[in-house]
């Protein structure tokens, strides 16, 4: 297994249209997580699915946002009508479910989004 | 609510001297710390965490950080700096769920040959 991997690595697109990425996690971790970061600033969390429920969404991830992880796999998300303030990089992590105190969590390249 | 600062947003350094880069947190209970690495248009690796136990944790690419409840920080440093460490790096704090990390703003490392 060569990690979490993300697709597409780069995506441009005109406003208004709507976009799709795809993450694949590790393939026995059990936890996937979405993230947004824009230029200059840290990672800021979007949300997170343990198999295929969803758990956790950020205030940040508006009514535009959705994401799925059927089947517990791989998971997607969709941003529609895309702004051009959802410009960033999107990042997918993914971790085992063990105890607490032991998720660390492994990231993707990410996929950047340019919305012009 | 959870918050990472970390104070220097760029930090240079010449290849050999030493680093420290500065982490602050605010959590209400026991961090879960985390330091993660960010080459240019690349993902996160993480350097080395921080549950519990020793406070002083050993990291890949000899990165150490030290845990001081006290201050309320988690720095990250490295005795000699290799030029290769030129990256952004980032401090995180994890939730008690272990669902959610929170990040800094990062820090630019650039290394002087």
């Amino acid at each position: 297994d060569t990690g979490v991997s993300q697709d597409p690595r780069h995506k441009i697109t005109k406003r208004g249209q709507n976009v799709t990425f795809r993450c694949d996690p590790i393939s026995e971790h059990n936890r996937l997580y979405w993230y947004r970061q824009t230029l200059g600033q840290g990672p800021e969390f979007l949300t997170y699915f343990q198999n295929e429920a969803q758990l956790e969404k950020s205030r940040l991830l508006s009514d535009r946002f959705s994401a799925e992880r059927p089947k517990g796999s791989f998971s997607t998300l969709e941003i529609q009508r895309t702004e051009q303030g959802d410009s960033a990089m999107y990042l997918c992590a993914s971790s085992p479910h063990r105890d607490r105190a032991n998720t660390e969590a492994f990231f993707g390249q990410g996929t950047r989004l340019t919305v012009v | 609510a959870q918050s990472v600062t970390q104070p220097d947003i760029h930090i240079t350094v010449s290849e050999g001297a030493s680093l420290e880069l500065r982490c602050n947190y605010s959590y209400g209970a026991t961090p879960y710390l985390f330091w993660y690495v960010q080459s240019p248009g690349q993902g996160l690796q993480l350097l080395l965490k921080y549950f519990s136990g020793d406070t002083l944790v050993q990291g890949i690419k000899g990165f150490e950080a030290e845990f001081k409840r006290s201050q309320s920080s988690f720095n990250l440093r490295k005795p000699s700096v290799h030029w290769s460490d030129a990256a952004e790096y980032f401090c995180a704090v994890g939730n008690n769920a272990g669902n959610m990390l929170t990040f800094g703003g990062g820090t630019r490392l650039m290394v002087k040959p």
